[in-house]
């Protein structure tokens, strides 16, 4: 596709379930970052992936959260153990090399009962 | 820490201009953003400004920015209702890194 995509669209889960969220990147874009954006807030770094480089998880609040990349394609971001304030949308935004652009997906909207 | 501040809400008629205001607290931030956000939709990158520049203008939408006093607005002339939205300001963090920092986003309501 043209653009970002991200899937599921809407996930609602159960406290204490794990949740996967993923997401595709514009192709031959090298960086990838997750933010999570609570209601009425705005947009709270997570994780940031370039190329091959070790990943910048210093956005992560806690360590039920964690996110993989393979290579320069799709990355999925995991949610262990749910948690009632984990919900959000969660948007990835990818750009074509460090320092570019960022461009973002629809995101997920996470909803934890 | 780095922080953008942002007026939560504004309301102008159809035809009028509205002006979005940011302030932010990171003098090393060296792009600065205007992001769009529509209901249930992600954010589009509207327009940037690199912060040597003082002032960009892009069609509708100019964007002013006074780097003494970190402050940067977004004008958006003859505002349409399609216009409504959450506008986010966002800096970058360091010029080196691109993590963007955004503010928690103005609603612009146009009525008509």
């Amino acid at each position: 596709g043209a653009g970002v995509s991200q899937s599921p669209s809407n996930k609602v889960t159960e406290k204490g379930k794990d949740v996967e969220l993923r997401c595709d990147p514009i192709s031959g874009h090298t960086a990838l970052y997750w933010y999570r954006q609570r209601l009425g807030q705005g947009l709270e770094f997570l994780i940031y992936f370039q190329g091959n480089s070790a990943p910048d998880k210093s956005g992560l609040p806690s360590d039920r959260f964690s996110a993989e990349r393979t290579g320069e394609s799709v990355s999925t971001l995991t949610i262990q153990r749910t948690q009632q304030e984990d919900s959000a949308v969660y948007l990835c935004a990818s750009s074509p090399k460090r320092g570019g652009f960022q461009f973002f997906g629809p995101g997920t909207r996470l909803t934890v009962l | 820490g780095e922080d953008v501040e942002q007026s939560p809400f504004l309301s102008v008629r159809e035809g009028d201009s509205s002006v979005i205001n940011c302030t932010y607290t990171d003098s090393s931030s060296t792009y600065l953003y205007w992001y769009k956000q529509e209901p249930g939709a992600g954010l589009q990158l509207l327009t940037y400004i690199f912060s040597n520049m003082d002032m960009k203008q892009d069609q509708r939408l100019t964007v002013l920015l006074n780097k003494k006093d970190k402050h940067l607005s977004l004008r958006i002339a003859d505002t349409q209702t399609g216009d409504s939205a959450i506008y986010f300001c966002a800096e970058t963090m360091n010029s080196g890194y691109s993590t963007l920092t955004f503010g928690k986003g103005t609603m612009l309501l146009v009525s008509p």
